[in-house]
């Protein structure tokens, strides 16, 4: 595609409910990476994949975090048991190669827990 | 540790004049500073990086230096404009791996 794309732009949900983000990273791009960015915030990192293993996932927050990439291609960010304080904009970005390549964000997935 | 000091958190310019953002990072093992530009309500967008083996890029009104000795880099945009407010972000990668390290942010107002 033209860019990277998340699905869906807004999510709602009750706390203690289960959420699935997804994304879809620019055609041929072998890295993608997650990010959680706060009001006010920079982005911060929460999990990095090389083709369809997590090189590195030292930025989830708990196990209630999990993030694939089944084909090496597009990615779902899960997350259980919603918290309030879960909520905020999760972004996703791929680049072509990962190691110091130009990474390129989609525009996020706002996700509010009520 | 993993850190990345980005100063000043807001910034208010007169169209036409320069805006500078200054960053700091801690790794001294990092090679690679993108700067991006944020709009209300989209993702962030690469406007200009810099490898470490390059003291200073320039790209029309944009120019990014780097002090790898003294951990420093900044972004300078010349003749500002109203279409340049926005929040700006630099980052570092961490460790010569995939992810990036940001900072806090600049407010950048451009006044007409």
């Amino acid at each position: 595609g033209a860019g990277v794309s998340q699905t869906p732009s807004n999510k709602v949900t009750e706390k203690g409910k289960y959420v699935e983000l997804r994304c879809d990273p620019i055609s041929g791009h072998t890295a993608l990476y997650w990010y959680r960015q706060s009001l006010g915030q920079g982005p911060e990192f929460l999990i990095y994949f090389q083709g369809t293993g997590a090189a590195d996932d030292s930025g989830l927050p708990n196990d209630r975090f999990f993030a694939v990439r089944p084909e090496g291609s597009v990615s779902t960010l899960k997350i259980q048991r919603t918290e309030r304080g879960d909520s905020a904009v999760y972004l996703c970005a791929s680049s072509l190669t990962g190691r110091n390549t130009e990474a390129f964000f989609g525009q996020g997935t706002r996700l509010t827990v009520v | 540790g993993e850190n990345v000091e980005q100063h000043p958190s807001t910034l208010s310019v007169q169209e036409g004049d320069s805006a500078v953002i200054k960053c700091t990072y801690s790794d001294s093992a990092s090679n690679y500073f993108p700067w991006y530009k944020q709009e209300l309500g989209k993702g962030p967008q690469l406007i200009i990086d810099i490898r470490s083996n390059v003291g200073e890029k320039k790209d029309q009104r944009i120019a990014v230096t780097l002090n790898k000795t003294a951990k420093h880099f900044s972004l300078h945009i010349t003749e500002t404009q109203p279409e340049d407010s926005a929040v700006y972000f630099c980052a570092g990668d961490y460790n010569q791996g995939g992810k990036l390290i940001f900072g806090q942010g600049t407010e950048l107002s451009v006044k007409p």
